[in-house]
């Protein structure tokens, strides 16, 4: 079936340095990607999101490239801060605004 | 973006009783709201999805009769855990999408549902 990897955390950071968060899929048909951030006591939120081959998604300094010959979409920041916190999931669709499948997300903590 | 809540945010109950949450969309009228389980350090699992004004589709393995969903206006659904026992302590999400199939999904934050 379809399904989401992540990299397990935690991820411990110095402010300033550059972010990679893993992610691979597998997904029998063509799936929509995207990264969800959860901040502390709060709802996840998109952060950003790629719907076909080679598409990169962008959003707050964060990046994605979907992947399609590795199936991946790894989440890159060129230079943390610590307001960057949160736990980052990376999940897929196959149909877009359809049912979404989540990796088991990675938790960034970001140090001054 | 649009907001969604939740309510309540923390409950604590006995083992046996039922527990009411609801998902409200608070600024725009939510055709299709999922209900997410998340255990600690793992992903959050879909457990169903509601429409409006019809009955909830339920993934595999979760018990309809135990999680009981209404989504009865476009601005609520509810989601009761019927005769909670310990092993329902979890926290359930739940998210909004306005429109259909090509929406994004609006989350909220969570309920932290404790049975002792």
């Amino acid at each position: 079936g379809d399904s989401v990897t992540q990299m397990e955390g935690p991820v411990t950071l110095s402010e300033e340095a550059f972010l990679t968060i893993n992610c691979t899929y597998t997904a029998t048909g063509y799936p929509s990607l995207f990264w969800y951030v959860q901040y502390p006591g709060e709802g996840l939120q998109l952060l950003l999101k790629a719907t076909k081959a080679d598409d990169k998604g962008s959003n707050k300094g964060f990046e994605a490239t979907y992947r399609k010959e590795t199936t991946s979409f790894h989440l890159e920041k060129g230079s943390v801060q610590v307001s960057d916190s949160a736990v980052y999931f990376c999940a897929l669709t196959i149909n877009q605004g359809g049912k979404l499948i989540f990796g088991q997300g990675t938790e960034l903590s970001v140090k001054p | 973006g649009a907001v969604v809540s939740q309510h309540p945010s923390r409950v604590i109950c006995k083992s046996g009783t039922s527990v009411k949450i609801e998902c409200r969309s608070l600024d725009f009228q939510a055709t299709t709201m999922f209900w997410y389980r998340q255990f600690p350090k793992k992903s959050l699992m879909l457990m169903a999805t509601s429409n409006e004004g019809s009955k909830a589709t339920y993934e595999q393995g979760v018990e309809k009769d135990k999680f009981l969903i209404n989504h009865a206006s476009l601005t609520l659904s509810t989601l009761t855990v019927t005769s909670a026992h310990p092993e329902d302590s979890s926290f359930y999400i739940c998210s909004a999408r306005a429109g259909t199939g090509t929406g994004e999904q609006f989350f909220g934050p969570g309920t932290r549902l404790t049975v002792l």
